[in-house]
């Protein structure tokens, strides 16, 4: 079936600008997650979802980042008055079960990359 | 969330073993182990996950110490297929990455 996909592929806007980036999961996962990774390092948790609840936002950076997913499905990262430090692969992964200490094998997506000009 | 200590890379020749460590001193008892990989320009998929005892499947083997204070994952024969970063991480409410052990193949 399908995975998990993300639009644009690629971003590309000026010092300033909003920018929204999309995540379809899979069909019926649950659970969904954001994070960002920097070129060189591992992936940075960022916030996740169960259904349409944000569980866990506290590793977005400041207020300008937000997200949603109104109906327990694509949900949207927003980075308002994007910087230059926002540079970075933006990742969204999506398990089929509320984490709950046990396992969930989590399915990523091929990840957003967005230049700040 | 308890985290993990990785060497940053390692190296094994091509249709060879490979055991890739990790410390994990402060696990909690409900920790499960993941390992997840990332190929180049990829992002991460999953590898194999634990919790006491060890775990095999298709694609590698999971060695769980008794005191659960770390763990290696063993391929067991590389292929170029298999560079790649692997990242061992503890499953809590959110998975923290840290920056893995870069294996390089070598033909």
């Amino acid at each position: 079936g399908a995975g998990v996909s993300q639009s644009p592929r690629y971003k590309v806007t000026k010092r300033g600008q909003d920018v929204a980036l999309r995540c379809d999961p899979i069909s019926g996962h649950v659970s969904l997650y954001w994070y960002r990774q920097a070129l060189g390092q591992g992936p940075e948790f960022l916030t996740y979802f169960n259904y349409e609840a944000q569980q866990d936002k506290s590793g977005l950076p400041n207020d300008r980042f937000s997200a949603e997913r109104p109906e327990g499905s694509i949900s949207t990262l927003t980075i308002q008055r994007t910087e230059q430090r926002d540079s970075a692969m933006y990742r969204c992964a999506s398990s089929q079960r509320v984490p709950s200490g046990r396992t969930n094998t989590q399915y990523f997506g091929p990840g957003t990359r967005l230049t700040v000009l | 969330d308890a985290k993990t200590t990785q060497p940053n890379s390692m190296e094994s020749n091509e249709e060879e073993p490979v055991h890739l460590p990790c410390n994990h001193s402060t696990i909690s008892g409900t920790d499960y182990i993941h390992w997840y990989r990332q190929l180049p320009s990829q992002g991460p998929e999953y590898v194999i996950h634990g919790l006491t005892s060890n775990v095999n499947n298709r694609m590698a083997s999971l060695a769980i110490a008794e005191d659960r204070k770390s763990s290696t994952l063993i391929l067991h024969r590389a292929t170029l297929r298999d560079a790649a970063v692997y990242y061992c991480i503890l499953k809590g409410d959110q998975f923290y990455f840290g920056t893995g052990t870069s294996l390089t193949v070598i033909p």
